[in-house]
């Protein structure tokens, strides 16, 4: 079965402390991963997809990553307005489906 | 672009009534997901449209829920009856097709917070 887990479920980090977030997936044809960050009291907004296994996007303080069974966000020295929930997700390749699957996030906290 | 439009933003309602949660995608998505978000599950999908359509409801919890898309700008999730279990947010996003084997990310909007007491 298709799944995705997400570690840590919750980390805390001083402001400037660089850090990772990892995606661990097992999907028979992946069709894209994806993160997302989540506000409280937002819906998720979409910041990466990666295709396959070698690719890297950056957008200012973060990077994603993927191999082949697991991608890394990297937080290079996070500041408190990168506090969220990160959400990964994946687009499996089984049947004709465009739905995304959504491991359960990694609540991010950055303390002055 | 005013985003993915959810309403309403909050709904609190006693078991065994009827709940109405309303989308209005982005314009020109033709991609349209319910999801709903809880604590213990994260974000589970429930169905999506495409081009109206219903493609995929295997997520429908049971007979109590059910989904309609009359047209590209509308999309209603109802409950009826509704239980204290089905409390939770839901979500509504639109994606389109590029062209390509992939659809665009999806776009989310800023989900309904559901309490049935």
């Amino acid at each position: 079965e298709d799944q995705v887990t997400q570690s840590p479920e919750a980390l805390r980090l001083q402001e400037g402390e660089s850090s990772s977030l990892n995606c661990s997936y097992t999907v028979s044809g992946l069709r894209g991963l994806f993160w997302y960050r989540q506000d409280p009291g937002k819906g998720p907004e979409f910041l990466f997809t990666l295709y396959s296994a070698g690719e890297e996007k950056e957008k200012e303080r973060l990077k994603a990553t993927l191999t082949k069974k697991e991608s890394f966000l990297h937080i290079t020295a996070p500041k408190p307005e990168d506090s969220a929930t990160y959400l990964c997700a994946f687009k499996g390749g089984g049947g004709a489906t465009n739905k995304l699957i959504f491991g359960t996030g990694t609540l991010l906290a950055v303390q002055p | 672009d005013a985003g993915v439009i959810q309403s309403p933003r909050h709904e609190v309602t006693e078991m065994g009534q009827e709940v109405t949660l309303r989308c209005k995608p982005i314009s020109g998505h033709d991609y349209l997901f319910w999801y709903r978000q809880t604590m213990m599950r994260g974000l589970e999908l429930l169905i999506y449209f495409n081009n109206n359509v219903p493609i995929d409801d295997s997520g429908m919890p049971e007979d109590r829920f059910s989904a309609k898309m009359p047209n590209a700008s509308f999309s209603t999730l109802k409950i009826q009856p509704s239980e204290p279990r089905d409390s939770a947010v839901y979500f509504c996003a639109s994606s389109f097709w590029t062209g390509s084997s992939y659809n665009s990310p999806l776009h989310f909007g800023n989900g309904t917070r559901l309490t049935v007491t």
